[in-house]
């Protein structure tokens, strides 16, 4: 039961362009989204959220886009550096009157940036 | 800068055998979290702990997992008779609080090789 899906496993983009990572969800009661990054041997580690109350979020070089009629959301990195290189997992939180908070992740996109 | 810490890093262990995994979550953190990643998959939820005790869990765990929070800075995962299936990555997390958005902190995980 795939709540939320990463449809792509790998992405591969030249340094100093767009990265876009997309995530799709078929709970409609998520009401909080995040993006974890995650380097080989490493613990996931957050980088971006967004609530679903809102379609944009910005950090930087990172933007997350929410399309809740769509059930739908991105992650956009601008430029792209080869540091970004890693596995980036879209993770949802249900709605928090029945959840302690436990995320729910996706497979994960493997981003490769090429110098 | 405050990290959650996971030992060991790799446990390997006979099918039957019992296994206990530590985790140091951040020291003023309240909320617990064991996750795990069997090799190729997403990340899963097992259990969440707050208050010395249980908040929520997966079915996945079932009763040969239990958890514990032995003294005031270690948090434990213990599987009670391993098998196969349990091989997989075991990633502690913790969190100030569960308020939605509040991001966990992830350890950087203990690989189990069940034999």
């Amino acid at each position: 039961d795939q709540q939320v899906k990463q449809n792509s496993p790998s992405l591969s983009v030249q340094e100093g362009r767009i990265s876009i990572l997309n995530c799709d969800y078929t709970n409609s009661m998520f009401d909080y989204f995040l993006w974890y990054k995650k380097y080989p041997a490493e613990g996931p580690t957050f980088l971006i959220s967004i609530s679903s109350i809102k379609d944009k979020n910005e950090d930087g070089r990172f933007t997350v886009f929410l399309n809740k009629s769509a059930k739908h959301l991105s992650l956009h990195i601008v430029p792209s550096q080869p540091g970004d290189s890693a596995v980036y997992f879209c993770a949802a939180i249900l709605n928090y009157g029945g959840s302690q908070g436990n995320l729910i992740f996706g497979k994960g996109t493997k981003l490769s940036v090429k110098p | 800068e405050p990290e959650v810490t996971q030992t060991p890093s790799h446990q390997v262990t006979q099918m039957g055998q019992e296994v206990i995994l530590r985790c140091v979550p951040i020291s003023n953190h309240l909320y617990f979290y064991w996750y795990r990643q069997i090799l190729g998959q997403k990340v899963e939820f097992l259990v969440s702990f707050y208050n010395n005790e249980i908040s929520e869990k997966s079915e996945i765990f079932d009763d040969q997992f239990s958890v514990e929070r032995p003294d005031g800075s270690n948090f434990t995962l213990k599987i009670r008779s391993t098998k196969l299936e349990d091989s997989a990555m075991y990633f502690c997390a913790s969190s100030e609080e569960t308020r939605v958005g509040n991001e966990q902190f992830f350890g950087p995980g203990t690989r189990l090789t069940v034999l």
